[in-house]
């Protein structure tokens, strides 16, 4: 296992509902992303912390979605008015700044279906 | 044209038989570049990074081609447990602060007994 937990495993929501999800990284990793998954594609970069600051934002991430690292070690992931569109595998990963080279360690994804 | 291009596949091999997956990137910046592997319905995990000199670990060997921007991964002596989606990689920081990787749509593997 890399150490990095995601909660829930699987959402199903009805559109228009909000949903959050939560990202437990190595626990000394300063460094958090989020990336999307959808079928037949590789994962999508969403947005990037280094330990509680928010420092890159993908085009991907309309207004709907909000990122938050409070304390520097867990993160969530907020998707307001759910669209069937958003149904996708969203991934979490971590690592620790080691330049170019650095390993993200991703979970298990939190698996999302908006009817 | 998409930042990391791969053939999807599917690949169907026989076991022992040796398999090449070939990626281009489009941006001549990129500066590091891995292979992960993503088994179905799970997460992408780092088989190898790639270096210029190119790299092997036991049955597996990649290599790089910055002239070119082509990535490769070659797989010897293909196992049953080998069949999984394989990942093309590129950190797209350029030097910045964010090392977001960039993937490719993945090549799929099935390798038959």
């Amino acid at each position: 296992d890399t150490g990095v937990s995601q909660d829930p495993r699987h959402k199903i929501t009805k559109r228009g509902q909000n949903v959050t999800f939560r990202c437990d990284p190595i626990s000394e990793h300063n460094r958090l992303y989020w990336y999307r998954q959808t079928l037949g594609q590789g994962p999508e970069f969403l947005t990037y912390f280094q330990n509680e600051a928010q420092l890159e934002k993908s085009r991907l991430l309309s207004d709907r979605f909000s990122a938050e690292r409070p304390k520097g070690s867990f993160s969530t992931l907020e998707i307001q008015r759910t669209e069937q569109g958003d149904s996708a595998m969203y991934l979490c990963a971590s690592s620790r700044t080691q330049g170019l080279q650095e390993t993200q360690y991703f979970g298990p994804g939190t698996r999302l279906l908006v009817l | 044209r998409k930042e990391v291009e791969q053939d999807p596949g599917p690949f169907n091999v026989p076991e022992g038989a040796t398999v090449a997956f070939n990626c281009t990137y489009s941006n001549s910046a990129s500066q590091s570049f891995f292979w992960y592997r993503q088994d179905c319905r799970k997460e992408p995990k780092l088989l190898m990074s790639v270096y210029s000199s190119g790299n092997e670990d036991g049955r597996f060997t990649a290599q790089l081609n910055r002239a070119s921007q082509y990535i490769s991964l070659l797989i010897r002596d293909s196992k049953l447990s080998d069949s999984a989606t394989y990942l093309c990689v590129v950190n797209s920081s350029y030097g910045g602060a964010t090392n977001k990787l960039i993937f490719g749509t993945g090549t799929l593997l099935a390798v038959q007994p």
